[in-house]
Formats: C-alpha cells, structure tokens, sequence
C-alpha cells in the first residue's frame, strides 16, 4: 500500500540554522515525490518535486531509494520559511496524490 | 498554472443537513480531485471527479454520503449529505496539472462546521 510517513508533527530551529524535515514513503512502483507547502493563511502550494531536481528557496530534496525517503533540506532557515510542509506521493500523471500528516516549521528569530 | 476558486469558503451547519460545496476552475482540466482535511489532520483524498461518468471514491467515502458532480472540465461540486459534527473538516478541491508534472493546484478550501 502506498503511505507517507512525517515522523515530526512540529520542528522548530533558530533562523540561520540548517533545517532537515523527515519524510519516508512506501511504495512498491516508482513513485513521484513532491514537497507541498502552507504558509499562513494562504492555500496549499507546491514547492518541489523530485523529478526536477531543482532547488526552490533554498530548499532542496533528494530521492533515496534505497532508503525510501525524501528528506526537505535547507542549509541556512529563514523566519519567512515558518509554514506547515506536507510530503507527497503520486504515481503520476495526474493519478490519485497522498500526503504525509505534515510537519509545522517554526524558525525563531 | 491553474486558479481555482471554491464556494463557500466557510460555513456553520446543523447536523442532518447538507451542504453543496462548488469547485470552478478557470481552465479545462482533466482531473479534479476531493480532498478531507480533518481539524490537525493531514489532507485525505475522498474522491476523484470524473467528467461525465461516477466519481472514483476511496476506500471509506461513499457516494450516498459525497455525491459528486463534474458537468464539464472546469466545475465540479461535491456535497456532504447529513452531516455530523464528525463532518467538521476544510474540505479542498484540487487539479491536477500537466500530465507530466503531477502537480497538484489547490483551492483555499471550504471549512465547515456542524453544530
């Protein structure tokens, strides 16, 4: 079955600090993994995706297969990155998405 | 890209009613999506809208309890029939984006409230 595990509900770190924000999945196929994020107030958006390989505000994500994570990074936190991330799952081409239970990152001044 | 707009963005219901959420999206899509976010809870998926034939419900939501319509590639609507305070979630539509991507474009959601 496919699932998506965010070990941390709540992560707080001080603003310059590197960030690290868990995420695990199953699945028996070759999925697609993506990083949603929340801020407040505002409406789920997508901030990246493992196909692309591509760093969005700073943030990066490596697809390890082998370990079946996809771990959301950040060497240097920013008080504008305090927001609630969600880690994904999807087969693709628009099939069904599932979610983590998401993580709240809160980065103090 | 795609912006999606949904009605009501919040409402406060009496249990046995039922509320009629709409989804209009401001270009033809193929794939809409229904999902459940329960109060500290993650987003569920409770269906995928298809146009001109049934909704595909996940495992646990029926469609005498969410029906579903999607008339045409930009609207759809769902509602919550006879609802509980067990209903009380901000219910979310979605799309998604090029087939290749797999992004998905949210609405701002619909919270409701059963008293």
């Amino acid at each position: 079955a496919q699932r998506v595990t965010q070990p941390e509900k709540l992560l707080s770190v001080f603003k310059g600090a590197p960030v690290e924000l868990k995420c695990n999945y199953s699945y028996s196929g070759s999925p697609e993994l993506f990083w949603y994020v929340q801020y407040s107030r505002q409406r789920l958006q997508l901030l990246l995706r493992h196909i692309s390989r591509e760093s969005i505000k700073g943030f990066t994500a490596d697809l390890n297969k082998g370990e079946t994570s996809f771990h959301l990074k950040k060497p240097f936190a920013q008080e504008e990155d305090s927001a609630m991330y969600y880690c994904a799952l999807s087969r693709g081409g628009g099939f069904k998405t599932i979610f983590g239970a998401g993580t709240r990152l809160f980065v103090k001044a | 890209s795609a912006v999606i707009s949904q009605k009501p963005s919040r409402d406060i219901c009496q249990r046995g009613t039922s509320l009629t959420i709409q989804c209009q999206v401001d270009s033809q899509v193929t794939m809409m999506f229904w999902y459940r976010q329960q109060p500290g809870q993650s987003l569920t998926l409770i269906a995928t809208a298809n146009q001109g034939s049934e909704a595909t419900y996940e495992s646990g939501f029926v469609i005498d309890k969410f029906p579903i319509s999607r008339p045409n590639l930009t609207f759809s609507t769902l509602t919550v029939s006879n609802m509980s305070p067990e209903d009380s979630s901000i219910y979310l539509c979605s799309v998604s984006g090029a087939r290749t991507t797999g992004e998905l474009f949210f609405g701002e959601g619909s919270r409701l409230t059963v008293l």
